[in-house]
């Protein structure tokens, strides 16, 4: 199994700042890896798909980055709307996995 | 617009069986992956079950046999029968469809529903 290890758990930040979040796999993956958001009481979103192919409607401060084993998400100018818990998925193989979860809170 | 509603959660003991379904539209269903992933109360996000358009399916090892994805594509649904539930079974969750019959991203996701093993 592919183990995804995020980093970091928690990350205070000021509206405007820049967020950089990373994803490790335990092994490579090529570019089978996705970015999900999640807020408070509600279903996940796709964000960032194949590593650095952004989802229909998601705003162009976030974007992706990374190949093999190392990935990382980034959230320019952030927003008040983007407190979440985001999450690295790859789907290189089976059985699919998640990582634990990175959750940004607002200052 | 892609929709995706859930159902068939509920309260059931230990050792109980349930089966969600989940209704699609605003899709060609047959046409596309379908995947099961849950969400333990407060915990990160888990892949249960992922059926292929052709209906090829895909388990988490935690399953053990115990729960079955099926579809019907008549019915443009999606179903997981899960069986001898136990307390760790307990989640929200979720259907979630792929990005294509080949594209294992999840780019849309349902409500979620809720089980809860418990005695």
């Amino acid at each position: 199994e592919i183990v995804l290890t995020q980093s970091p758990g928690f990350q205070s930040v000021t509206p405007k700042e820049k967020v950089t979040i990373t994803c490790r796999a335990s092994q490579s993956i090529g570019n089978s890896l996705h970015w999900y958001q999640q807020k408070p009481y509600q279903s996940p979103k796709l964000l960032i798909k194949y590593a650095s192919q952004s989802f229909s409607g998601v705003p162009s401060r976030f974007s992706g980055s990374g190949y093999g084993t190392d990935f990382t998400l980034t959230i320019n100018s952030l927003e008040v709307e983007d407190a979440a818990t985001y999450y690295c998925h790859q789907s290189s193989s089976l059985p699919w996995t998640f990582g634990q979860g990175t959750k940004v809170e607002i200052k | 617009e892609v929709q995706l509603v859930e159902s068939g959660g509920d309260l059931v003991q230990p050792g109980g069986s349930l089966r969600l379904s989940c209704e699609a539209s605003g899709f060609t269903f047959s046409s596309y992956g379908m995947n099961w992933v849950r969400q333990a109360p407060g915990k990160g996000l888990e892949w249960v079950s992922h059926i292929t358009s052709s209906g090829t399916i895909h388990h988490a090892d935690f399953v053990k046999g115990r729960f079955t994805i099926s579809r019907d594509n008549a019915k443009n649904s999606l179903y997981l029968q899960m069986n001898s539930l136990t307390d760790e079974d307990t989640a929200v969750y979720y259907c979630a469809r792929a990005a294509s019959s080949s594209l294992n991203c999840f780019e849309n996701w349902g409500q979620g529903t809720q089980v809860t093993v418990s005695s």
